[in-house]
């Protein structure tokens, strides 16, 4: 089984300062982890995932990811965040190369402030 | 880059209506996904192809059926559309070649309106 939260449904920011969103796993086998963003009446774009290799991950538009196994965490940050960073974002995990199964965290909406 | 199309964005349909929502992807990705999405439930998984002809059942199939008769494409097909359908509905294909990687590319979504 694998399970994702997403501990904030909502962070707002300042333009121009940092941004962290956090993710927390479980999974019973070596995961797949991702980050998606999805702007107003749009699909999913990939900003980033971890695939078992280096677990500083880094993404479009400046953001990156941090697998940290012993905490089951992958939190997305950014150094200074953009007006055009309001968006929704996903974190998810899916089983390895293998899984049919992704499951979505529940979404953490981004407002930045100008 | 990958592209997965989604013709129709917009959609008004009548309840009882039979609806079908085309997906393609252009990457010769095996796996095809529909999701739909909905304020406070998250995405949530229809059905899930994996290979031509081949379909399994996520987690909401009912009311649902799909088809995959050519690699590039995959259908949502809803029988007899219900209000309860109104929903904006995603598709998502995914590859496994040294370029994919296991990643899900989705398309732009379509918006389902049942009247």
């Amino acid at each position: 089984a694998q399970s994702v939260t997403q501990l904030d449904s909502h962070v707002s920011v300042s333009e121009g300062t940092p941004v962290l969103l956090r993710c927390n796993y479980s999974s019973s086998y070596s995961p797949s982890l991702f980050w998606y963003v999805q702007h107003p009446n749009k699909g999913l774009q990939l900003l980033l995932k971890y695939t078992s290799a280096a677990t500083l991950v880094k993404g479009i538009n400046g953001f990156e990811a941090e697998f940290k196994k012993s905490e089951t965490s992958f939190h997305l940050t950014k150094p200074s965040a953009h007006m055009s960073d309001a968006a929704e974002y996903f974190c998810v995990v899916s089983r390895g190369a293998a899984g049919n199964k992704l499951t979505f965290g529940g979404g953490t909406r981004v407002l930045v402030k100008p | 880059d990958v592209k997965v199309t989604q013709s129709s964005r917009y959609l008004v349909k009548r309840t009882g209506e039979k609806v079908f929502l085309e997906c393609v992807q252009d990457m010769d990705h095996e796996n095809m996904f529909w999701y739909r999405q909905d304020p406070g439930l998250g995405l949530r998984l229809i059905y899930f192809s994996y290979d031509v002809k081949m379909k399994e059942k996520g987690d909401i199939p009912e009311g649902y059926s799909v088809s995959r008769e050519k690699k590039e494409r995959f259908s949502l097909i809803l029988e007899s559309a219900s209000t309860n359908q109104t929903s904006m509905y995603l598709c998502a294909s995914r590859g496994f070649g040294a370029g994919s990687g296991n990643t899900i590319y989705f398309g732009e979504g379509s918006w389902l309106t049942v009247v």
